[in-house]
């Protein structure tokens, strides 16, 4: 079965520190992998997409990695800022299907 | 967000009525969706278009069906709502495929729906 499954839940840290968020998936035969954000009440926005063949992907101070080997992925967040505090979603999709598999989300709360 | 709509942001409504919530886009876009959000799930797929009356559906359409009679314009209805479809309701638009690279994909703010 297709699955993404995305640690921590939810994450505590303080403004300026760094911190990095898991996904890992069951996805087969893999297409590319997204990371989203959503902040409370809005829809998801897209950060980073990377294909197979990509193995990191920066946008701004959000940095992905892709282990395709192992099926894992992860969002580095570097300095981060009280405007990070949102949900980070791991999307995965599979080749040959117009389907995206969604991981429940890393809720991050940053505090001053 | 920009270039795509939905409405309306939030509605109660009784178990038992007819409820449309509405996906609009200026972005011209071939392919939309509709998903719904709950706590402990990802979003999950109901229905998707891929082009005008050109409807399919996605994992968990029981109960909802959907309209595509203009390119701007997918219409999502809960055909009889009941306490388990409330949920945060989110309309998506695609200028390709998912297969494909695709920096298209945006979604709409979500509507919040409560079946009462």
């Amino acid at each position: 079965k297709n699955q993404v499954e995305q640690s921590p839940q939810s994450l505590i840290i303080l403004e300026g520190k760094n911190c990095t968020l898991q996904c890992n998936y069951t996805v087969s035969p893999f297409s590319n992998l997204r990371w989203y954000k959503q902040d409370t009440g809005r829809g998801p926005v897209s950060l980073t997409i990377m294909t197979f063949s990509e193995n990191t992907k920066s946008n701004g101070r959000y940095t992905a990695t892709l282990d395709a080997d192992t099926k894992q992925s992860s969002l580095h967040i570097t300095a981060s800022q009280l405007s990070d505090s949102a949900s980070y979603i791991c999307v995965v999709s599979a080749r040959n299907t117009d389907k995206l598999i969604f991981g429940t989300g890393t809720r991050l709360q940053v505090f001053p | 967000d920009a270039g795509i709509t939905q409405s309306p942001r939030h509605k109660v409504t009784e178990t038992g009525t007819p409820v449309t919530l509405r996906c609009h886009q200026t972005e011209n876009h071939r392919y939309m969706y509709w998903y719904r959000q709950d706590p402990g799930h990802g979003l999950r797929l109901i229905h998707y278009s891929y082009g005008v009356k050109d409807t399919d559906k996605g994992e968990v359409s029981d109960g909802y069906s959907v309209s595509r009679s203009k390119t701007e314009d997918f219409l999502l209805t809960l055909e009889s709502a009941t306490s388990s479809q409330t949920s945060v309701y989110f309309c998506a638009i695609s200028d390709s495929p998912t297969t494909v690279l695709d920096y298209g994909y945006t979604f709409g703010s979500g509507t919040r729906l409560t079946v009462v």
